[in-house]
């Protein structure tokens, strides 16, 4: 067990619509990143929050958005929702900013199916 | 800005033997940090094994051993005495301090992954 907490495991979704995934990171990890997982574009990264700010963006669409609550918990929010969405969305947390001997800890991520 | 490279898409391997699973980096930062994780059929990726740009020695975590060849930028993970659950996609990855060499700040870069499976 990562420490990381995904909701939901699985969430199978409309075209257009809107939905809301959810990580708390592991306890202690001020630093939260979201990536998607599809099978033809690998693991992308999508954007870091660091302490509630956004830290950092990487290829996320305009119709995604996310934030990091003060309990440091965070929630990616996808709206629009196209076929092409369909992916598995992960969370990973780690304690600092800036340390590049310690690992990424991921949940078990989120199956989004969009149909 | 980093790169990793992993040229083996799968691998079929007898159990009980000896696996070598190749990545290959590109950063120009001197310092940095090599990672290996295992993602099952199940989704979830567990992390393996770290590597340290200064490390003299290989890192090695049971089964797992990080062949590190800084020379050459290459970070191959070795499975020992493979098993059947070793069945999974394997990732190289790595994250440097430059909050612009890739991966999002300080996050990881990822290789396209290895899909490794065991058979008996």
């Amino acid at each position: 067990d990562s420490g990381v907490t995904q909701t939901p495991k699985h969430l199978i979704t409309a075209t257009g619509q809107r939905v809301t995934l959810r990580c708390s990171p592991r306890s202690g990890d001020l630093s939260v990143y979201w990536y998607q997982q599809s099978l033809d574009q690998g693991l992308q990264f999508l954007i870091q929050y660091y302490n509630g700010e956004e830290r950092a963006k990487g290829n996320i669409l305009e119709r995604f958005s996310a934030q990091q609550f003060p309990d440091l918990h965070s929630e990616l929010n996808l709206s629009s929702l196209e076929l092409g969405d369909s992916a598995l969305y992960f969370c990973a947390s780690s304690p600092t900013q800036v340390v590049y001997n310690s690992p990424l800890h991921f949940g078990n991520g989120t199956r989004l199916t969009v149909t | 800005a980093q790169k990793i490279t992993q040229t083996q898409p799968g691998m079929f391997v007898q159990e009980k033997e000896a696996v070598t699973l190749d990545c290959t980096y590109d950063t120009s930062d001197p310092s940095y940090g090599l990672f290996w994780y295992k993602q099952p059929s199940s989704g979830e990726m567990i992390f393996l094994i770290y590597q340290g740009s200064y490390d003299q020695q290989n890192a090695t975590e049971g089964r797992y051993s990080l062949n590190f060849q800084k020379a050459r930028k290459s970070a191959n993970l070795v499975i020992s005495a493979s098993q059947l659950g070793d069945s999974a996609m394997y990732f190289c990855a790595m994250r440097g301090p430059n909050p612009y060499s890739g991966g999002g700040a300080d996050g990881l870069t990822f290789g396209k992954g290895t899909h490794l499976i065991i058979q008996p």
